[in-house]
C-alpha cells in the first residue's frame, strides 16, 4: 500500500462543467476526509466518511458538491456546474483510529482544480 | 481571529541558518501536527505532538500546552527545506483538524 492516492492530480475545466475526483485511502483505514485548500490558506474541512456513511458535511459544501464512498473503500467528490471560485486544491485524507486527531491522518497529494 | 495562527507568514533564510516557525492556538486540543507541503504537492506529516518535544533529523518540534503554543525549528537549513509549513490541531474529541494558514519558507543557497 503506497498511501492515499488521488486522481487526477490536475484538472482544468470550463466554468459550468461537472468534474469528479477520486480518492483511494489506505486500505485498512475506515475513515476518509475531504478538505479544500485555496491559495494562501490552510485546508478547510469539507466532509467525513466512516466506512460508507457520510457523517458530516461542512456548510462549505454547497448543493453543487456531492461526495460518496459507496463500498467504504474509495471515495468520489463531484462538483456540478463548476464556478471559478471552486478553483482550489482538493485534499483527501484517511485514518484508522477512533479519534484520528490523536493519531494523525495520512494525506493524499491532492487534486488541483482550475476553473477557467 | 483564527483559532490557529502561525508566524511568520513568509520567511526567507540563507542556507545554514536556524529557523523557527511559531504556532498559537486558542482551542482545546488533543494533538498538534506540523505538516510540510511542497509546491503543487500533497501534505506530509512531520510531527504529531501532545506534549514536550520531538526531534527528527534537523527538525525539532516543541509544544507548551499551558501557553497553547508550538514551535518548529529547522537547524542547518537547506534549500530543499523550502516549502510551506502548516500547523494543524486536532480538537478534543473530534475527528477534524483546524489548520493554520501556513508559513512559506524559502531557503536560499
Amino acid at each position: 500500500d503506497t498511501g492515499v492516492s488521488q486522481n487526477p492530480r490536475h484538472k482544468i475545466t470550463k466554468r459550468g462543467q461537472n468534474v469528479t475526483f477520486r480518492c483511494d485511502p489506505i486500505s485498512e483505514h475506515n475513515r476518509l476526509y475531504w478538505y479544500r485548500q485555496t491559495l494562501g490558506q490552510g485546508p478547510e474541512f469539507l466532509t467525513y466518511f466512516q466506512n460508507e456513511a457520510q457523517l458530516e458535511k461542512s456548510r462549505l459544501l454547497s448543493d453543487r458538491f456531492s461526495a460518496e464512498r459507496p463500498k467504504g473503500s474509495f471515495s468520489t467528490l463531484e462538483i456540478q456546474r463548476t464556478e471559478q471560485g471552486d478553483s482550489a486544491m482538493y485534499l483527501c485524507a484517511s485514518s484508522l483510529r477512533q479519534h484520528p486527531a490523536n493519531y494523525g491522518y495520512t494525506f493524499g497529494s491532492g487534486t488541483r482544480l482550475t476553473v477557467v | 481571529k483564527n483559532e490557529v495562527e502561525q508566524s511568520p507568514q513568509n520567511l526567507t533564510a540563507q542556507e545554514g541558518e536556524f529557523i523557527t516557525i511559531n504556532c498559537s492556538y486558542s482551542v482545546g486540543i488533543s494533538a498538534l501536527h506540523w505538516l510540510q507541503q511542497h509546491p503543487g504537492g500533497g501534505i506530509v506529516s512531520l510531527f504529531m505532538l501532545s506534549s514536550g518535544k520531538k526531534k527528527h533529523g534537523r527538525l525539532i518540534a516543541t509544544i507548551n500546552i499551558q501557553e497553547k503554543h508550538s514551535s518548529l525549528h529547522i537547524t542547518a537549513s537547506h534549500p530543499r527545506d523550502s516549502a510551506v509549513y502548516i500547523c494543524a490541531v486536532g480538537t478534543s474529541g473530534t475527528y477534524k483538524y483546524i489548520f493554520g494558514t501556513g508559513t512559506r519558507l524559502k531557503v536560499l543557497a
